[in-house]
């Protein structure tokens, strides 16, 4: 299996601030990866695929980047409504696998 | 707009099985892959399995041996079958589109709690 790693764990920001959260694979996925937003008892919402690909109607201060092995998740200027877990996911191979989940926290 | 819909027992006890179906409406079941994914509680995500409306399957190898997905068309429906469950399955459990069988999620249901408890 894929291992996804995500850091930081937790993070705590304020309103405005530039953020970024990495994940890393432990080999490399060809950018078959996706960024989800997750808030407290929803479901996944996904943000990005193929790691820098805007999900229609997500809006543009997230963006995503990276390749091989290692990828980030950006968000250029924190809105209230952003603090959330973010999860990342590899769909290169089956078993397809997530990272453990940042949850972004109001400073 | 795509929606799908959760639905079964919230409660199984040790050792039975986990029956869950996923209703798909405002789309055709069609020409996707769906998912399975669950997420104990205060935990991360983990994928299960997946099924094309055709029929092929391709399953967590962690779950292989107790884990099944069906389709039915005719009902626009799939399902999940997770036998001989302990409390390590108790997890919040997620029905999802997969984008053009890339395997990401574009569409999610709302999510179903499963309790594993005697």
């Amino acid at each position: 299996d894929i291992q996804m790693t995500q850091s930081p764990s937790s993070l705590s920001a304020s309103v405005g601030d530039r953020v970024t959260i990495t994940c890393r694979a432990s080999q490399g996925i060809s950018n078959s990866l996706a960024w989800y937003q997750q808030k407290p008892g929803k479901a996944p919402k996904l943000l990005l695929y193929v790691a820098s690909r805007l999900e229609s109607g997500v809006p543009s201060r997230f963006s995503g980047s990276g390749s091989g092995t290692d990828y980030t998740l950006t968000i250029s200027s924190l809105q209230p409504e952003d603090f959330a877990t973010y999860h990342c996911q590899q769909y290169y191979s089956t078993p397809y696998t997530f990272g453990q989940g940042t949850k972004l926290e109001i400073k | 707009q795509v929606q799908l819909q959760e639905s079964g027992p919230g409660l199984v006890k040790p050792s039975e099985t986990l029956s869950l179906t996923c209703t798909v409406s405002g789309g055709s079941i069609g020409t996707y892959y769906w998912s399975w994914i669950r997420q104990p509680p205060g935990k991360g995500l983990e994928w299960i399995g997946y099924i094309y409306y055709s029929g092929s399957t391709n399953y967590n190898p962690s779950l292989k041996s107790r884990v099944t997905i069906s389709v039915d068309t005719s009902k626009n429906q799939f399902s999940l079958r997770l036998s001989s469950v302990t409390a390590a399955d108790t997890a919040v459990y997620y029905c999802t589109r997969e984008r053009g069988g890339l395997g990401n999620s574009d569409y999610w249901g709302q999510g179903t709690l499963v309790t594993v408890s005697s």
